[in-house]
């Protein structure tokens, strides 16, 4: 069964700072990952995705990058602003059509 | 395009009520889900569906009940509530063609007293 891990849970760092959030899968054989955005109160928004054949994706500030045998992916955001703060969840899409989530990574940018 | 779409957006429940939560989406996707999400537990499959007429079975499906009558629409049935589905439900839609990127709707929260 795969499972999905985030670390750190909680990070808080000043504006400015370039940070790396990081997402762990146990099985390998997965047909993307992909990277979401929660306000509180709110639902997710996706920002990146990771086809299993790509290595990484970039969107503005945001990069991520995926290595499947290891079974990780991380999430790099530049010079952080306040309004990044947020919950960041990673999610593998397995070739079950299941999407299985990690638990979140809690940012906490401070201006 | 509205993207996908729920409702209500909170809603009250006694113990042993039904009701139905709502989903639409515009963007013709062929995958539809739904998904709860509790503290500590993180966001948790319920049921899929692939297709019109076709639904299977997440993670966490007992105490639910779906169809998927048409391309647009994947309510979700609570029979008989329970305290135990308080919760905030998202639904969220993918076509399995592309990217298989997944879109997910604003969130119902639900409280069952």
């Amino acid at each position: 069964k795969q499972e999905v891990t985030q670390i750190p849970a909680a990070l808080s760092v000043p504006e400015g700072e370039n940070l790396v959030l990081n997402c762990s899968f146990t099985d390998s054989a997965i047909y993307n990952l992909q990277w979401f955005r929660q306000d509180p109160g709110k639902g997710l928004t996706s920002l990146l995705l990771i086809q299993s054949s790509q290595r990484e994706q970039t969107s503005g500030r945001l990069n991520a990058s995926l290595d499947k045998s290891s079974g990780r992916s991380t999430l790099y955001i530049a010079a952080s602003q306040p309004g990044d703060s947020a919950t960041y969840l990673c999610a593998v899409h397995d070739y079950g059509q299941n999407f299985v989530f990690g638990p979140g990574t809690r940012l906490s940018v401070l201006p | 395009n509205a993207g996908v779409t729920q409702t209500p957006k909170f809603q009250v429940l006694k113990t042993g009520q039904s009701m139905t939560l709502q989903c639409a989406q515009d963007m013709n996707h062929e995958y539809m889900s739904w998904y709860r999400q509790d503290p500590g537990m993180g966001l948790r499959l319920i049921h899929y569906s692939v297709g019109a007429g076709i639904t299977d079975q997440g993670e966490v499906p007992n105490g639910y009940n779906v169809s998927r009558s048409t391309t647009e629409d994947f309510p979700l049935r609570l029979l008989s509530a329970a305290p135990s589905q308080t919760s905030v439900y998202f639904c969220a839609s993918s076509f399995p063609g592309q990217t298989h990127e997944q879109f997910f709707g604003p969130g119902t929260r639900l409280t069952v007293l």
